[in-house]
């Protein structure tokens, strides 16, 4: 068991929506990074965020923003809902910058 | 440019068989590599990871890996596959970048069958 949790498991949302994520990390990680995967695709990097302040961010638009809380739990927000937005949404913590542990992800569908 | 390449979409094995998942990076620098295990609609298991030292790396579930500078590859192996080892397998390079993050930069993923 990797320790690390995503809620919620699934959710279907429509165009122009907005949705938030959730993710608690493996006890004793200080760093959160969030993929998008695509069906049938690797995960793509979004951002990450270390002691709580984004820590790195790849090419996505700024409509995707994130927040990392004191227990190093973090959420992902995604505003104004495109249909390519579809796709597992992978949430890793890590211990510092190294290993990173995932978790189950959330299977986000818009319509 | 940093990248990862597996160049097998997709592989069928007998069970009891061995495997070879191949793996090819490009970075500039000492790579962190690590591979990871997808099965259908899950999140990401790691199997294991090489950050130096011993080139043939032992992971988990009796795979094995082994990095080979000279040829910029991080070839997963093991010697008997079961049917539970089907699943999507994805090799990632660890980077730093700008700001002292890391990212996994992650080839596009190997489908294992495994035939009874």
């Amino acid at each position: 068991e990797t320790g690390v949790t995503q809620s919620p498991t699934h959710l279907i949302k429509t165009r122009g929506q907005q949705v938030t994520l959730r993710c608690s990390s493996q006890s004793g990680h200080n760093t959160v990074s969030w993929y998008q995967q695509a069906l049938g695709q690797g995960p793509q990097f979004i951002f990450q965020y270390y002691r709580e302040e984004e820590n790195g961010r790849g090419n996505f638009p700024p409509r995707f923003s994130g927040l990392q809380f004191p227990n190093y739990s973090s959420e992902l927000n995604v505003n104004a809902l495109e249909l390519d937005d579809s796709a597992l949404y992978l949430c890793a913590s890590s211990f510092g910058l190294v290993t990173q542990y995932f978790g189950p992800g959330t299977r986000l569908t818009v319509l | 440019a940093q990248s990862v390449t597996q160049p097998d979409i997709h592989i069928t094995v007998s069970e009891g068989a061995s495997l070879e998942l191949r793996c090819n990076y490009s970075y500039g620098a000492t790579p962190y590599l690590f591979w990871y295990v997808q099965s259908p609609g899950q999140g990401l298991q790691l199997l294991l990871k090489y950050f130096s030292g011993d080139t043939l790396v032992q992971g988990i579930k009796g795979f094995e890996a082994e990095f080979k500078r000279s040829q910029s590859s991080f070839n997963l192996r093991k010697p008997s596959v079961h049917w539970s080892d089907a699943a999507e397998y994805f090799c990632a390079v660890g980077t730093y970048n700008a700001g002292n993050n890391r990212k996994l930069i992650w080839g596009l993923g190997t489908s294992l069958a495994v035939n009874p």
